[in-house]
């Protein structure tokens, strides 16, 4: 069953405390990214990786970190630099320029 | 900078009734335009995908179209249901990651 899986559903953090979102996909899809969607606001990208061991960073990059050491793995770390980390958290992947799929999502609170 | 804007930001309609949902964007060399489906609290679905060779593409009720000379696509949703409710997105492909809009809220009352 080919998809985008992304854990855990819910996640609660201290702040202060770093914390890093899971997202697998086994679609062999070359490129991956990572959203913020916030209440009433529009996806913001936070980094996009195209290829194993090189990732770039998108429109909200402080504060968060990624690494992309496999093709099926893009991890996102946000960390204790981020101002306001409460959101919902979204992964995706695609192929050059077909179908971008999205994983079900995490949604971080930090308090 | 490619823009991406779609119009309404909200829309309610009675069930059955079929409606149009609006996506432009501002540069018109683009590949491809993909059309998602978003439920509260999930993540985004992909409902169809135009190339830019093409000039509609259709999966059962839906049907979009794509004029990139005037930087349009249009969702059509034929005899909608109450389970059509939720946010519609469009996307530009391009060289760049996708561009969004932010989405037209679709309320279907039954």
């Amino acid at each position: 069953d080919g998809g985008i899986t992304q854990s855990p559903k819910y996640l609660f953090r201290k702040e202060g405390q770093n914390v890093t979102l899971s997202c697998e996909q086994n679609l062999n899809h070359d490129a991956m990214y990572w959203y913020r969607q916030d209440p009433g606001q529009g996806l913001r990208l936070i980094y996009y990786s195209q290829i194993v061991n090189d990732f770039q960073k998108g429109d909200i990059a402080e504060g968060y970190s990624v690494s992309r050491e496999k093709k099926e793995s893009f991890p996102l770390t946000v960390t204790s630099a981020q101002k306001n980390p409460t959101a919902f958290y979204l992964c995706a992947s695609r192929s050059g320029t077909l179908e971008q799929y999205f994983g079900p999502g995490t949604r971080l609170t930090v308090t | 900078k490619q823009e991406v804007t779609q119009i309404p930001a909200a829309l309610s309609v009675p069930e059955g009734e079929n409606l149009v949902l609006n996506c432009s964007f501002t540069d018109s060399a683009i590949y491809n335009l993909q059309w998602f489906r978003q439920d509260p609290g999930k993540g985004l679905t992909s409902l169809l995908l135009i190339q830019s060779s093409q000039r509609e593409q259709t999966s059962g009720r839906l049907n979009a179209s794509l004029d990139k000379s005037s930087g349009r696509s249009t969702l059509y949703i034929a005899a909608s249901q109450p389970g059509d409710s939720a946010t519609y997105l469009c996307a530009v492909v391009g060289n760049t990651p996708l561009v969004f809009g932010k989405g037209t809220r679709l309320s279907v009352i039954a």
